[in-house]
């Protein structure tokens, strides 16, 4: 298993630029999510998914986009990069059963500037 | 407004002793608490976890307190080792079995051989 994969690990976007980070994962798993991690900050949630074709916001949605039309991809879009996207962003999924917390596991992480 | 704190950046132990790392929460509705460690340039690894119906939950060296009415649990690490040396994440959930997690700010804990 490779587990969570994302893809770029690093990238630089000038201000207005768009573009998609990849996540996947081949775990079979139900749910996924996108953090952001700022110094001093830790870790905020983005966006995140119950399950193929249902997403919903988490604390710091503006600016992004996502979208889940299969159970192993969850694509994060920026629309119109602004320097305050500028950070290190991390997908993570999860079985997702009700009734009990299930551990999450996170990717290595995408390092985006916004110039 | 942060929900989860961890009120200290960094932390130094000597390898063998006991490392203890704090971590203070607001939100009333956290009923599910987790530790994540985390290396430079990987993603967050979980660690241990507890459910608001104990206050102490154990796996090898590895010690999870959690203080109810201080909203306040803490990360016992017995014997401390040189590969504990990460950046330590508190984190809360809501409502049983919901993966949306709030984090803290992170712990450095260097230990010193």
């Amino acid at each position: 298993n490779a587990g969570v994969t994302q893809t770029p690990k690093f990238q630089v976007l000038k201000t207005g630029q768009s573009m998609t980070l990849q996540c996947a994962q081949d775990m079979n798993h139900e749910y996924m999510s996108w953090y952001r991690q700022d110094p001093g900050m830790g870790l905020r949630l983005i966006h995140y998914s119950v399950g193929a074709g249902i997403t919903d916001q988490g604390e710091v949605p503006n600016g992004y986009n996502v979208s889940r039309s299969t159970t192993e991809d969850f694509p994060l879009r920026l629309l119109s990069a602004a320097p305050s996207q500028t950070s290190v962003y991390f997908c993570a999924s999860s079985y997702g059963q009700a009734g009990y917390y299930n551990e999450q596991f996170f990717g290595p992480g995408t390092r985006l500037t916004v110039l | 407004d942060q929900q989860v704190k961890q009120n200290s950046p960094s932390l130094s132990v000597q390898e063998g002793r006991i490392s203890i790392l704090n971590c203070d929460y607001t939100n009333s509705m956290f009923d599910y608490f987790l530790w994540y460690k985390k290396y430079p340039a990987e993603g967050p690894t979980f660690l241990i976890s507890i459910s608001s119906i104990k206050d102490k939950n154990e796996d090898g060296r590895f010690t999870v307190f959690l203080n109810k009415s201080a909203k306040h649990l803490s990360l016992h690490i017995v014997p401390s080792q040189p590969g504990d040396s990460a950046v330590y994440f508190c984190a809360a959930s809501a409502d049983f079995g919901n993966e949306k997690l709030t984090f803290g700010t992170g712990t450095r804990l260097t230990i010193i051989p």
